[in-house]
């Protein structure tokens, strides 16, 4: 089983929120860790989004909009990356990433279309 | 501003070894450290490992532990990533990337595709 899981893909509608989660393996605390999140555009490298913690600990990327906010389901053992008021450049891939047993491991990607 | 540039696309064929570099620019070069990552066509991302370029330590992913070296040249800020033993699904586009303290992997390289085949 993956460390991290990430639905392959996922549809929304312009102005409407995304919830992209990046699922922790069975056994590995999501409270534990720092979250971070990428988004990728074809042909592009990543480009760094934000890392999240716990609400009292997180940061943003530099000049990423405040409508790309981080969070935690603890029940589901869960990352989450919140995007708010979609727009049409919001379409790209995004990968979460986490610190574990001394490296650095990133999720599958989830295909974000809007439509 | 920040800015890693690329060694460009290499051909390479099975067994070779195959050294990318990863020119730093608009910062101390001493002060981040250096990630590559791979990306195969239509793949998600592979962390291979870090270097320190101020110390030259390293950290390998398991999978590439024996095949990669991360070395670096301070008096070019240059960063270099060899891998050996390549196989054809080795075909990738691999990146660089800085990793300040305490923040994500900030500012990328624009990457450079390795294509291996006979």
């Amino acid at each position: 089983q993956a460390v991290l899981t990430q639905p392959s893909s996922l549809s929304a509608s312009p102005g409407a929120s995304a919830s992209l989660t990046c699922t922790l393996r069975s056994g590995i605390n999501v409270g534990t860790y720092w979250i971070y999140w990428y988004q990728q555009k074809p042909g592009s490298p990543p480009q760094y989004l934000l890392k999240y913690k716990s609400d009292s600990d997180k940061q943003q990327g530099s000049g990423v909009p405040s409508r790309f906010s981080g969070s935690k389901d603890a029940s589901a053992n869960a990352g989450i990356l919140l995007i708010s008021g979609l727009q049409s450049e919001d379409e790209a891939d995004y990968y979460c990433m986490i610190w574990h047993n001394s490296a650095w491991v990133f999720g599958g990607g989830t295909k974000l279309t809007v439509l | 501003q920040v800015q890693l540039v690329q060694s460009g696309a290499e051909v390479k064929k099975p067994g070779a070894s195959v050294k990318v570099s990863c020119k730093a620019s608009g910062y101390t070069f001493t002060t981040y450290d250096i990630n590559w990552v791979r990306q195969a066509t239509g793949q998600g991302l592979e962390w291979m490992g870090w270097m320190s370029p101020n110390s030259g330590n390293t950290g390998y992913a398991p999978k590439f532990q024996g095949r990669v070296t991360m070395t670096r040249s301070t008096s070019i800020s240059t960063a270099y990533m060899e891998l050996s033993g390549l196989k054809s699904e080795d075909t990738a586009v691999y990146y660089c990337a800085t990793s300040p303290p305490d923040w994500g992997f900030d500012n990328w390289g624009q990457g450079t595709q390795v294509t291996v085949s006979s």
